[in-house]
């Protein structure tokens, strides 16, 4: 097991365009979360899903969002009509079900939106 | 809602020295406290988490933090710092029902100073 893998690890996209992250958790995990990092900032909570069920979305997930994990395995966020405000890192991690584990995080995607 | 605050944006050592950052948390409940390490680029890596019973965690590369309840604190502490300990650390609680939702601080850098 290579832990959590996310792809790309860099994109730069000009304004406007939909841009798709992809995130393959720790198999035996049937947990993953989406969290996006500004500079200067912790990481904040976007999406979780709990197997292929998406269980809760943040309000800073809005409508150009979107998030699925069909089958419970990999995940891929997409950012339909990006701005500039969506320039971050883009974290993904996964955990098992037992409460209180803490996460593995992946490297992460940055993207940078010109 | 739960948060995080962690005081100390940036705090520099030098080799050998002791360590302290500082985490302190807002939660209705008994909580679930972790802390992460970031190396610059990277994602980041549970050093030590806490759920309940000895107040005292130790963790990986050294490091352990201290739970204390009457204060809202985790503070994380290092005995002696190496150079390889420069990276940002980010102070995270977990909630401690529905998905293990974390929130993170806002991260304090550390600079080892040879």
């Amino acid at each position: 097991d290579t832990g959590v893998s996310q792809d790309p690890r860099h994109k730069i996209t000009k304004r406007g365009q939909n841009v798709t992250f992809r995130c393959d958790p720790i198999s035996e995990h049937n947990r993953l979360y989406w969290y996006r990092q500004t500079l200067g900032q912790g990481p904040e909570f976007l999406t979780y899903f709990q197997n292929e069920a998406q269980l809760e979305k943040s309000r800073l997930l809005s409508d150009r969002f979107s998030a699925e994990r069909p089958k419970g395995s990999f995940s891929t966020l997409e950012i339909q009509r990006t701005e500039q405000g969506d320039s971050a890192m883009y974290l993904c991690a996964s955990s098992p079900p037992s409460q209180g584990s803490g996460y593995t995080f992946g490297s992460g995607t940055r993207l940078t939106v010109v | 809602a739960q948060s995080v605050t962690q005081p100390d944006i940036h705090i520099t050592v030098s080799e050998g020295a002791s360590l302290e950052l500082r985490c302190n948390y807002s939660y209705g409940a008994t909580p679930y406290l972790f802390w992460y390490v970031q190396s610059p680029g990277q994602g980041l890596q549970l050093l030590l988490k806490y759920f309940s019973g000895d107040t005292l965690v130790q963790g990986i590369k050294g490091f352990e933090a201290e739970f204390k309840r009457s204060q809202s604190s985790f503070n994380l502490r290092k005995p002696s710092v190496h150079w390889s300990d420069a990276a940002e650390y980010f102070c995270a609680v977990g909630s401690t029902g529905g998905g293990n939702k974390l929130t993170f601080g806002t991260g304090t850098q550390l600079k080892v100073e040879l």
